[in-house]
């Protein structure tokens, strides 16, 4: 999506290891948010950050962190992948918190 | 508890045959109701924000109206492009930044 990239596209990583996804944006939003997409339970949001250094979290936060130390990159990290953790993830934006998002084109990762 | 729930599950329709979606929302203070798009393997796309009751939006086959406890997502005469699941979420007053969103609808339009 344009102003918004997810890396990796795809992973496959084993259980226990540390995984970490990133989140790249130049639209110089100061929302940010990293969600998870599993069949029956919609999107979940994991944690946001309403600007540098400043992140909280969502409803499903246990197990992941977060890191914001640039505008433009929003990192979300599994300390210790479970298979629990498979799923989509979607990182998303927004130039207000009451405004819509732009999502990213996701992340499906595969713990095996 | 703040709650989303979308209906039906899933929508066959027939190109051309105009239908609406629902979305029912439970929520202490409505901030914001929004609808998205989803196309298989891609992230939602912003279609509408509606912010209070009798507010009505419209993007070309799409409009959206929101009373005190749900909204619809018309679609009048559909097309097979349009074939795609319509996520709803909404914004509490009491839950900062965070959306709710519901299951979603699956939309298949056949030619």
């Amino acid at each position: 999506d344009a102003g918004i990239t997810q890396s990796p596209r795809h992973k496959v990583t084993e259980t226990g290891t540390p995984v970490t996804l990133r989140c790249h944006q130049t639209e110089n939003h100061r929302y940010m948010y990293w969600y998870r997409q599993d069949p029956g339970h919609g999107l979940r949001l994991i944690h946001y950050s309403y600007g540098v250094k400043d992140t909280d979290k969502g409803e499903v936060s246990d197990g992941y962190s977060v890191s914001r130390s640039k505008t433009e990159d929003f990192l979300l990290t599994l300390e210790s992948a479970t298979s629990s953790q498979t799923s989509v993830y979607f990182c998303a934006i927004s130039e207000k918190s009451d405004y819509g998002y732009t999502f990213g084109s996701g992340t499906r990762l595969t713990v095996v | 508890e703040d709650q989303v729930t979308q209906s039906p599950e899933a929508l066959r329709l027939q190109e051309g045959e105009s239908s609406s979606l629902n979305c029912s929302y439970t929520v202490s203070g409505l901030r914001g109701l929004f609808w998205y798009r989803q196309d298989p393997g891609k992230g939602p796309e912003f279609l509408f924000t509606l912010y209070s009751a009798g507010e009505e939006k419209e993007k070309e086959r799409l409009k959206a109206t929101l009373t005190k406890k749900e909204s619809f997502l018309h679609i009048t005469a559909p097309k097979p492009e349009d074939s795609a699941t319509y996520l709803c979420a909404v914004q509490s007053t009491s839950g900062t930044y965070k959306y709710i969103f519901g299951t979603g609808t699956r939309l298949k339009v056949l030619a």
